[in-house]
Order: structure tokens, then C-alpha cells, then sequence
């Protein structure tokens, strides 16, 4: 079973709608949690840190879910240029080596 | 601030060859990690440097040395090229480290696209 497992996608959304996809991670000591976007061709940037409470960023929302070990990111609102891969990631034991996804490709159509 | 750079962008080595890959940035950062990047699979850690002179192994090491002389740079070496080299690599770095922090943002470079023939 891989570390930290989502859906390859792709997920092909209509612009304006909202769309969700979930991560699941193997190791309950980890204790930090990410989603980083990257464009096709370029280098990871960091989306949102996911907090236990769960945060939200404009359209963009992160929930924790430890007991059940995954985290989720939603988007409202869907625009042509949230088109991209998402990758979770999860910070290794309590260090800070991060697991990164494989990512979830989503792609917006007008 | 340039933040993260990379060179060279694109390489294509021979089998056996050697090269290093050089990461500078220039945010003052204390961490610095390499990564390869092979389609369908999530971003694998190499190796990882957490201050100027210590280095130290990551997920996928074998093959690969690196170097931290100045804090501000991070270099990989690959001795004898294999075509399983063939990759994207990341640079990152990042401040620091805190469970849950704010600090713990990593940043990237741009990549380096090899080709192992």
C-alpha cells in the first residue's frame, strides 16, 4: 500500500462548478499536511496547508480527517485556471521529510 | 529574489557518464532537499540537507551524492549515469521545520529535465 494514495484523475469539471477529491495517508503519526499545485511542466507550489480544524482559502477549502486517515480539498467555483495536478502530501513520521502523492489531475472546461 | 534556481534545465547524458546539478537559493533557508520526479509517481526525496555542511540520505539515494559547502547551494552528483536516472529533478528549501508550522513551506526550482541514454 502506498504512503499517501489519491485518484490520478482526471477529473474533467465544468467552469463554475465545485469539485472534491480526497487523499489517503498509511502512518498515523503524521502530524503536517499539504496540498501543492503544480502546472503541467513547472515545479510544485504550496495550495494550503490542511489544518486539524480545517481551513479555508477563498474557494478553496481543506478538511483533516484523522481518524480515518485522509484529508480532502474542495473547490468552489471552478475556474479555467484551477486546471492543474494537485498533490497531497504528508510529513513522514513527526520529521520532516514529506510523502508526496502521486496528484489528482483536474481539468476545467468552459 | 530569484527564490530557487536550477541549472542546467535540460541535460541528456550517455550511460556511465556523470554530472552535478546545482541549487542555489537565496531566502536564507536552512533545509534544502532534492527530489526526482517519475510520471505517476509522487515527488521521492534523494537526499536532504537540514543546515551548510550536513547532508543526509532520503527515500531513493543510491546512485546519487550531493554536496553542501555554502548554505546557500546544494549540489547532486550522479557518478555513473544509468537510464533509471532518467527523471525530473526538484530542488526545494525551505526555513525550517515545525510540526504544523508556518515555516514549513518548501519551495521549488524549476527542475532539471535528464535523459540517460
Amino acid at each position: 500500500r502506498k504512503e499517501v494514495e489519491q485518484d490520478p484523475g482526471p477529473f474533467n469539471v465544468p467552469e463554475g462548478a465545485t469539485v472534491a477529491f480526497n487523499c489517503t495517508y498509511s502512518n498515523s503519526a503524521s502530524q503536517s499536511f499539504f496540498w501543492y499545485r503544480q502546472d503541467c511542466r513547472k515545479e510544485p507550489k504550496l495550495l494550503m496547508s490542511v489544518y486539524s480544524s480545517g481551513n479555508e482559502d477563498g474557494r478553496f477549502t481543506a478538511q483533516l480527517n484523522r481518524a480515518s486517515q485522509y484529508i480532502s480539498l474542495l473547490i468552489r467555483d471552478s475556474k479555467l485556471s484551477d486546471s492543474a495536478t494537485y498533490l497531497c502530501v504528508v510529513n513522514k513520521n513527526s520529521n520532516y521529510q514529506l510523502i508526496w502523492g502521486a496528484g489528482t489531475k483536474l481539468i476545467i472546461k468552459p | 529574489n530569484a527564490g530557487v534556481t536550477q541549472t542546467p534545465k535540460f541535460r541528456v547524458l550517455k550511460t556511465g557518464q556523470s554530472m552535478t546539478l546545482l541549487c542555489a537559493q537565496d531566502m536564507n533557508h536552512e533545509y534544502m532537499y532534492w527530489y526526482r520526479q517519475d510520471p505517476g509517481m509522487g515527488l521521492r526525496l534523494i537526499h536532504y540537507s537540514v543546515g551548510e555542511g550536513t547532508t543526509a540520505k532520503g527515500e531513493v539515494p543510491d546512485g546519487y551524492n550531493v554536496s553542501r559547502l555554502k548554505k546557500q547551494n546544494f549540489l547532486l552528483g550522479l557518478e555513473s549515469a544509468a537510464p533509471s536516472q532518467t527523471s525530473v529533478y526538484f530542488c526545494a528549501s525551505s526555513y525550517s521545520w515545525q510540526r504544523g508550522g508556518a515555516y514549513n513551506e518548501q519551495f521549488f526550482g524549476p527542475g532539471t529535465r535528464l535523459t540517460v541514454l
